[in-house]
């Protein structure tokens, strides 16, 4: 199917822990994003991509860190997760026009 | 930091009635994007209008832009229960194809 998908959906896990969120869009499109969702803040931008082999940080990089080998594939991994960690996920990537299409989302619960 | 502040933060109406949305903004920009956001959804990109435009149409929306003021403001006519959602500006003020996202408002209608 095309378009955007998140994996997975849903992810409880404790302190400490690495936890990878994946990311697949089929339209090839250039930039994919990474935001998180907290209450009160909105969206903020954690990494972007350009291109497969080019990411930088958004605005809260701190704590997470990002991978593209593939145009298609943008992973999340947090690599000792906290408990402020805890967050909806939203992956994106940019079409025409500038519209970016978002991911359905992942849940995060870090206890 | 946050560049688009969405008034008012919640907006409740009964179907039929027209919803009107604000944006405010901090910097020049060269497009203005809304998106809507379905409770436990990614966010989905509704109309664009470029700094150069000052009202644009699409269906039951009108969106209106004032660069002098840096504000915008989305108009839904004739709302249905189904325009239930969270409303976000968004803005790429580095035309780097990074979006900045206001906090959004919450919008009920109720049948």
């Amino acid at each position: 199917d095309a378009g955007i998908t998140q994996s997975p959906r849903y992810k409880i896990t404790e302190t400490g822990r690495q936890v990878t969120l994946m990311c697949h869009q089929t339209w090839s499109h250039s930039y994919m994003f990474w935001y998180r969702q907290d209450l009160g803040h909105g969206l903020r931008l954690i990494y972007y991509s350009a291109a497969a082999d080019i990411t930088d940080k958004g605005e809260v990089p701190d704590g997470y860190v990002v991978s593209r080998s593939k145009t298609e594939n943008f992973p999340l991994t947090l690599e000792s997760a906290t408990r402020s960690q805890t967050s909806v996920y939203f992956c994106a990537s940019t079409g025409e026009l500038d519209t970016q299409y978002f991911g359905p989302g992942t849940r995060l619960t870090v206890l | 930091s946050q560049q688009g502040e969405e008034d008012p933060q919640a907006l409740s109406i009964q179907e039929g009635e027209n919803a009107t949305m604000n944006c405010s903004y901090k910097t020049s920009i060269n497009n203005l994007q809304w998106y809507r956001q379905n409770s436990g959804r990614g966010l989905v990109h509704l109309i664009l209008i470029r700094s150069n435009e000052r009202e644009k149409h699409s269906g039951r929306l009108r969106v209106t832009l004032d660069t002098s003021k840096k504000s915008s403001s989305l108009l839904i006519t004739a709302s249905r229960a189904a325009d239930t959602a969270s409303y976000f500006c968004a803005t790429d003020p580095d035309n780097t194809d990074k979006l900045i996202f206001g906090t959004g408002t919450r919008l009920q209608v109720f049948p």
